[in-house]
């Protein structure tokens, strides 16, 4: 089954603490990218990923860092989370097809609470 | 940043009535795609609209993407309990980072009994 799988889906921690949420694909999708999701904003884009070892920058990337070693893989790293972090992240691959542009595939989300 | 405003931002309504929600930007879009999020899930997609005036049907669903390719609406027949969820508009635009999606602020539909 096609599926975008992240990691943990609930998270409480501290101040400071780092933490990496993991996401993983099954679709040899070349395009991955990492969303936050918060009321009355939407979803929007941190970090984005075009292939392997490709990173850039989305909309909201301040306190986030991603990495890309292999295809299927993109976690998410926080390394000092800040309570403003406090949010629910999505995780999605994408592929583009002629005449629909990129038609993305998201994860099941991660619920982070930064106290 | 280019903004989809979406609106109405809350919605709730009986079953069997129809409903439209809008999604409205200044900014011209290459595709325009419509999502549906129930809790505890990711958005899923419905719809890719890539033309300006297109419109596509999916069952009860009827989607239209502007002539100018700025806005869109969603219109909802008889709509079901199973309806309920927040629906996304997304605009895609070509960067130097591929095709970029922008989401909209979603619109929270409740169908009731």
């Amino acid at each position: 089954e096609a599926q975008v799988t992240q990691n943990p889906r609930y998270l409480i921690t501290v101040t400071g603490k780092k933490l990496t949420v993991t996401c993983s694909q099954n679709m040899n999708h070349e395009y991955m990218s990492w969303y936050r999701q918060d009321p009355g904003l939407g979803l929007r884009q941190i970090y984005y990923s075009m292939n392997v070892e490709v990173t850039d920058k989305g909309d909201v990337p301040e306190g986030y860092k991603v990495s890309r070693k292999e295809k299927r893989n993109f976690p998410l790293i926080l390394e000092s989370p800040s309570p403003n972090q406090t949010s629910l992240y999505f995780c999605a691959s994408s592929l583009s097809l002629p005449g629909q542009g990129n038609i993305q595939y998201f994860g099941a989300g991660t619920r982070l609470s930064v106290l | 940043t280019q903004l989809l405003e979406q609106s109405p931002q809350f919605l709730s309504i009986q079953e069997g009535e129809n409903l439209t929600v809008y999604c409205n930007s200044s900014s011209v879009f290459s595709s325009l795609q419509w999502y549906r999020q129930e809790p505890g899930e990711g958005p899923v997609l419905l719809v890719t609209v890539v033309t300006g005036g297109e419109v596509k049907k999916l069952k009860r669903l009827t989607f239209q993407f502007g002539d100018a390719r700025k806005d869109s609406s969603l219109h909802i027949t008889a709509a079901q309990t199973g309806d309920t969820g927040l629906y996304l508009c997304a605009g895609g635009h070509l960067t130097g980072g591929g095709n970029k999606l922008t989401f909209g602020t979603g619109t929270q539909l409740k169908v009731e009994l």
